[in-house]
C-alpha cells in the first residue's frame, strides 16, 4: 500500500538559510507526489507537485522539490528561507491508477532570526 | 479562500445535530471531507467521486455525508461527542489522485 513518512516532526532554521524538508514514500505502481503547507488557522495549501516526468519540480514562493526512485524521496527544498514561511509542511502521496492521496504527518518549520 | 467555501466558520455544540456545508467553484469531480484534530494532520473521513461516496473511512455513525449536487457537500453530526472537537476540513479535486484544494475549515467545539 502506498504511504508517506516524514521523519522530521519541528525543523528550525535561521531566517536567509535554506532549508531541507524529508520525505519518505513507500507505493506500487508510478507515484504521484506533492507538498502542500498550512499556515495557522487556515486549510492546506498546494505547493507543489510531481507527475512522472522532470524530477525537480518548482513551486511557489521559491519552493522545489526533487523526486528520486532510487531513495524513495520527494525532498522540499528552499535556497532562503523567510519568516513568513513559519508553517506546518505535509507531504502526500497518490498513485496512477486513482487511488486518493495519503498525507505525512506534517513537520513544523519554524524560523529564527 | 472563494473557491471552496465552507460554513459556518465556528461551530459550538452541546449534543446538538447541525449540518457543515461545503461549496466548491472550480468544477472539480472529487470532494473530500477531513478532520484535523489539534498538532495533526489531517485524516480522510468521506470522499465523493463524480458524486458517489467511494471511500468511507471508520468514521463513527454519528457523522453521515451528503453530496446533493457536484459542487456541494454536506455533513450531518448528531450527538456530538468532546472527540470530535476538532476542525473540519472540505476539500476538492478534479481526481482522487490530482492535487486538492482545501477551504479554510470548520472549528467544532464540543462542550
Amino acid at each position: 500500500a502506498q504511504s508517506v513518512t516524514q521523519p522530521d516532526a519541528r525543523v528550525t532554521v535561521s531566517e536567509g538559510a535554506s532549508l531541507q524538508l524529508r520525505c519518505k514514500y513507500s507505493y506500487f505502481g508510478t507515484p504521484y507526489l506533492f507538498w502542500y503547507v498550512q499556515y495557522p488557522r487556515q486549510g492546506l495549501q498546494l505547493l507543489l507537485k510531481y507527475y512522472p516526468g522532470d524530477p525537480v519540480v518548482q513551486g511557489v514562493n521559491g519552493f522545489e522539490a526533487e523526486f528520486s526512485k532510487s531513495n524513495s524521496s520527494f525532498h522540499l527544498r528552499k535556497a532562503s528561507v523567510h519568516w513568513s514561511d513559519w508553517a506546518v509542511y505535509f507531504c502526500a502521496v497518490s498513485m496512477n491508477s486513482g487511488t486518493y492521496q495519503r498525507f505525512g504527518t506534517g513537520t513544523k518549520l519554524q524560523v529564527v532570526p | 479562500n472563494t473557491k471552496i467555501t465552507q460554513s459556518p466558520r465556528y461551530l459550538i455544540l452541546g449534543r446538538a445535530n447541525k449540518s457543515l456545508e461545503c461549496e466548491q467553484h472550480l468544477g472539480h469531480n472529487a470532494m473530500y471531507w477531513y478532520k484535523q484534530s489539534a498538532e495533526k494532520p489531517p485524516e480522510l473521513m468521506f470522499l465523493y467521486n463524480l458524486k458517489q461516496l467511494i471511500r468511507n473511512e471508520t468514521v463513527p455513525s454519528r457523522f453521515i455525508p451528503e453530496c446533493p449536487d457536484s459542487s456541494k457537500l454536506l455533513l450531518h453530526i448528531s450527538a456530538v461527542d468532546p472527540e470530535d472537537s476538532a476542525v473540519y476540513f472540505c476539500a476538492s479535486s478534479w481526481t482522487p489522485n490530482s492535487d486538492y484544494t482545501f477551504g479554510s475549515g470548520t472549528r467544532l467545539l464540543v462542550i
